[in-house]
This record gives C-alpha cells, sequence and structure tokens, in this order.
C-alpha cells in the first residue's frame, strides 16, 4: 500500500528565508506527485504537478522536484513570504488506484514565515 | 462559475443522529470524492462516484453512505453519527479526461458529541 510521508511536520522561519519542503512515498509507480496549499477554514489549491516522467516543475517562487526511483519530491520556496503561511500537503496519484484514480495524501508541514 | 461549494460549513451532532453534506459542482465533472481530513493525517477517501448513478467505496467507508443522483451533486450522508466521525470533511471533483486535475470545496466541519 502506497504511503507518502512529509517531514518536518511543521516548520517556522523568518521573512526572506530559502526553504525546502520534503516528501517521501513508499511505491514509485505512480501517474503523478502534486504539492497542494491549504489555507486554515479553506480547501486545497493545487500549486505544482509533477508527471513522472518529469524531473521538475517550477512556478514563480516556487520549485518542485521527483525522484521517483529514490521516492522522494521537494518542494523549494524561495525569498518566502508571511503570505507563503500555509500547510503544504503532498499527494502522489498511484498506479494501484485503478478507476478510482484515489489520490494518497501526506500528512502535511505547516508552515510559518515570520515578518 | 462557484466551482466546489460544500454546504453546511459547520457542524455538530449528537451520538446517533443522521444528517448529509452536500456537495455541488458546476463544471460539468463526471468523477467527484469525499474525503475526511483529520489531525495528523493526510485526506483521505470515503466514497468516489465515476458518473451519476455510480459509486463506490474508498479507503474508509464504513459509517457512511453516498449519492449522487444527479452530475453536480454528491451527497454523503452519516445515518447514526459517532465521536470517531468528527473530522473535516473536504469534497473534491475531476474531469474525466484529467482526472489528475481534483478541485475541492472548502470543506465542512463535523464534530460529534
Amino acid at each position: 500500500k502506497q504511503e507518502v510521508t512529509q517531514i518536518p511536520a511543521a516548520l517556522s522561519v523568518p521573512e526572506g528565508e530559502n526553504l525546502v519542503l520534503n516528501c517521501s512515498f513508499t511505491d514509485s509507480a505512480i501517474y503523478n506527485l502534486q504539492w497542494f496549499r491549504q489555507d486554515p477554514g479553506k480547501g486545497l489549491t493545487s500549486l505544482l504537478l509533477i508527471q513522472s516522467s518529469q524531473r521538475e516543475q517550477t512556478s514563480g517562487r516556487l520549485n518542485a522536484s521527483l525522484d521517483k526511483s529514490s521516492g522522494r519530491s521537494t518542494l523549494y520556496i524561495a525569498a518566502s513570504q508571511p503570505g507563503d503561511s500555509a500547510t503544504y500537503l503532498c499527494a502522489v496519484l498511484p498506479v494501484s488506484s485503478g478507476s478510482a484514480r484515489q489520490l494518497t495524501f501526506g500528512s502535511g508541514t505547516q508552515l510559518t514565515v515570520l515578518p | 462559475n462557484a466551482g466546489v461549494t460544500q454546504t453546511p460549513k459547520f457542524r455538530v451532532l449528537k451520538t446517533g443522529q443522521s444528517m448529509t453534506l452536500l456537495c455541488a459542482q458546476d463544471m460539468n465533472h463526471e468523477y467527484m470524492y469525499w474525503y475526511r481530513q483529520d489531525p495528523g493525517m493526510g485526506l483521505r477517501l470515503i466514497h468516489y462516484s465515476v458518473g451519476e448513478g455510480t459509486t463506490a467505496k474508498g479507503e474508509v467507508p464504513d459509517g457512511y453512505n453516498v449519492s449522487r443522483l444527479k452530475k453536480q451533486n454528491f451527497l454523503l450522508g452519516l445515518e447514526s453519527a459517532a465521536p470517531s466521525q468528527t473530522s473535516v470533511y473536504f469534497c473534491a471533483s475531476s474531469p474525466r479526461t484529467r482526472l489528475y486535475e481534483q478541485y475541492f470545496g472548502p470543506g465542512t466541519r463535523l464534530t460529534v458529541t
């Protein structure tokens, strides 16, 4: 069974710092990996999606990498801002998900960027 | 275009009471999902639907029932609520041609006392 782990569970950094969030998964047979942002009281917003054949994706100050063979992904946030404070969730779409196309989520990293 | 909406946003139930959570999407998506999110855990799939009139069990279906009578609506029912069902419930939808794109609703925070 696919398992997704995110470390650390919480992270606090001063504004302007570059930071890396980590995600690991146990089964490398995936279609893709996504990074989501979750704000308190709101739903999830997809930030970046990396297909299994890709190594990285970039959007603005965000860069996500994927090493499928080692079961790891990182989300790099450059020049962090207080507005980046949120919970960041990693999710994979396993090949084994069948017709459900069920995403398997990590438990998230709660990021606080201090002004 | 409202996207995915959920009703209600908050609810407190007593053990044994029943309720229905409503999810609605206006994007004409075929696939719809119900997840629950508990502290320290990722989202877990309760039930899903691949089209109008069809539903299937996810990872944690016990204690819940669902119905998809209309394409745009997906209902999640709790027949006899238990404290273990205290959670935040999220609905999501996907277009059949791009199943990796899941659009999430804002969530329903349910407390069962």
